[in-house]
């Protein structure tokens, strides 16, 4: 059964500084990532989607790396800004039997200080 | 831009009564999913729907049911609330189903609705 980990849980940093969150997953076998942000009470906005046969996506400020024969992948955020505080989320596309899902992790809480 | 609306952002309902959620997407998707949210447990597949009057269960569809009358709505049905159904519902669509292993697997969510169950 895939398993999604987020680390850490919270995280809070000054503004300007890089920062790397990370998401863990069990089972290499997966179609894709994706790396959402969630606002406080809000819906998810999809930052980026890496391929399975791809090793990096970036978009802006954001880099997304995956490493899925160790089951890895990072998010770097450079020059961090107070607009980047938020809940990030990653999630795997993974082949579970009848049904083919997403997996969620539970998220790291960034919170950039001005 | 993909847009996916949802009915309601808060809703307060009595145990027992028959609650309707309801989302609508203006992308032409043909898959639609149903998330709860809940602090701890992250989000957690209800439904989802591949076509029109086509549906599948996804983790934890008991006490929900749904339906998908047209591509675009997708509604989620609870039959008669209980307190356990309190938390934040998510849906999304996308325009390729999970699995297909391409850029078309994004999906895309809706603002959320909270629900409390009294």
């Amino acid at each position: 059964k895939q398993e999604v980990t987020q680390i850490p849980a919270a995280l809070s940093v000054p503004e300007g500084e890089n920062l790397v969150l990370n998401c863990s997953f069990t089972d290499s076998a997966i179609y894709n990532l994706q790396w959402f942000r969630q606002d406080p009470g809000k819906g998810l906005t999809s930052l980026l989607l890496i391929q399975s046969s791809q090793r990096e996506q970036t978009s802006g400020r954001l880099n997304a790396s995956l490493d899925k024969s160790s089951g890895r992948s990072t998010l770097y955020i450079a020059a961090s800004q107070p607009g980047d505080s938020a809940t990030y989320l990653c999630a795997v596309s993974n082949y579970g039997g009848a049904t083919n899902k997403l997996i969620f992790g539970t998220g790291t809480l960034l919170a950039v200080q001005p | 831009d993909v847009k996916v609306t949802q009915s309601s952002r808060y809703l307060v309902k009595r145990t027992g009564e028959k609650v309707f959620l309801e989302c609508v997407q203006d992308m032409d998707h043909e898959n639609m999913f149903w998330y709860r949210q809940d602090p701890g447990l992250g989000l957690r597949l209800i439904y989802f729907s591949y076509d029109v009057k086509m549906k599948e269960k996804g983790d934890i569809p008991e006490g929900y049911s749904v339906s998908r009358e047209k591509k675009e709505r997708f509604s989620l049905i609870l039959e008669s609330a209980s307190t356990n159904q309190t938390s934040m519902y998510l849906c999304a669509s996308s325009l390729y189903a999970v699995g297909v292993g391409g850029s078309g697997e994004t999906q895309y969510f809706g603002p959320g609705t909270r629900l409390l169950v009294l």
